[in-house]
């Protein structure tokens, strides 16, 4: 049972355009977390959302976690190349991080 | 601080034979966890440890065994490998705690990951 569902799979855009990704549940988590990854390389964390309603903010990147704590998104404004890559999920759920499958981005330049 | 540390890089099996991928971190992290990444799919979890001396089945255990018998160490052994058990396996690491019933989550720390293929 996969119990985070991130859309879209796969995403390719052109730079400068914005995009949201998503992360969806209908289980309630105590936090949410999100990570990139890169070919070759082991997730990085890029946020933390504890309470329901929160937003933050990095940079060009807007987080958001849903008020009832069972939804997240993630929000990028004018896109950059350097934004490729594979943007993971993850909630914490009693004493276990469950993660989606994850969103590819693409930004073609 | 190195980090999360893990040998081999890359590795390829024989089905039937048996490996052990090392997993250190220094950071004095509480948790420890063991995940599994097939071609384009997200992380599965496979064991993970909250501490010494203690580990628990995540998503997908079967075919593996782990330890953790100090607090920087958490090898994960693949006794009879099997084609099904290619993939790239990362190790991460955390400090988690319990606070007011639910346990928090500082940020994960991986590895670089371990390349296996079985053929």
């Amino acid at each position: 049972t996969q119990l985070l569902e991130q859309s879209p799979q796969f995403l390719s855009i052109q730079e400068g355009e914005n995009l949201t990704v998503y992360c969806n549940s209908s289980s309630v988590f105590s936090s949410l977390q999100w990570y990139r990854q890169e070919p070759g390389e082991g997730p990085v964390l890029l946020v933390t959302v504890v309470t329901g309603g929160e937003v933050k903010k990095l940079k060009r990147l807007t987080f958001q976690f849903g008020d009832a704590r069972k939804d997240s998104s993630l929000h990028i404004t004018a896109a950059q190349p350097g934004d490729t890559g594979l943007y993971l999920c993850a909630g914490a759920r009693d004493d276990k991080i469950i993660f989606g499958k994850g969103t590819r981005l693409h930004i073609l330049p | 601080n190195a980090g999360v540390t893990q040998t081999p890089k890359f590795r390829i099996l024989k089905i039937g034979q048996s490996m052990t991928l090392q997993c250190t971190q220094d950071m004095n992290h509480n948790y420890m966890y063991w995940y599994r990444q097939d071609p384009g799919m997200g992380l599965k979890l496979i064991y993970y440890s909250v501490g010494a001396g203690i580990t628990d089945k995540g998503e997908v255990p079967n075919g593996y065994n782990v330890s953790r018998s100090t607090t920087e160490d958490f090898p994960l052994r693949l006794e009879l490998a099997a084609p099904s058990q290619t993939s790239v396996y990362f190790c991460a690491s955390s400090y988690s705690f319990v606070w007011q019933g639910s346990y928090s989550y500082n940020e994960q720390f991986f590895g670089p990951g371990t390349r296996l293929t079985v053929l």
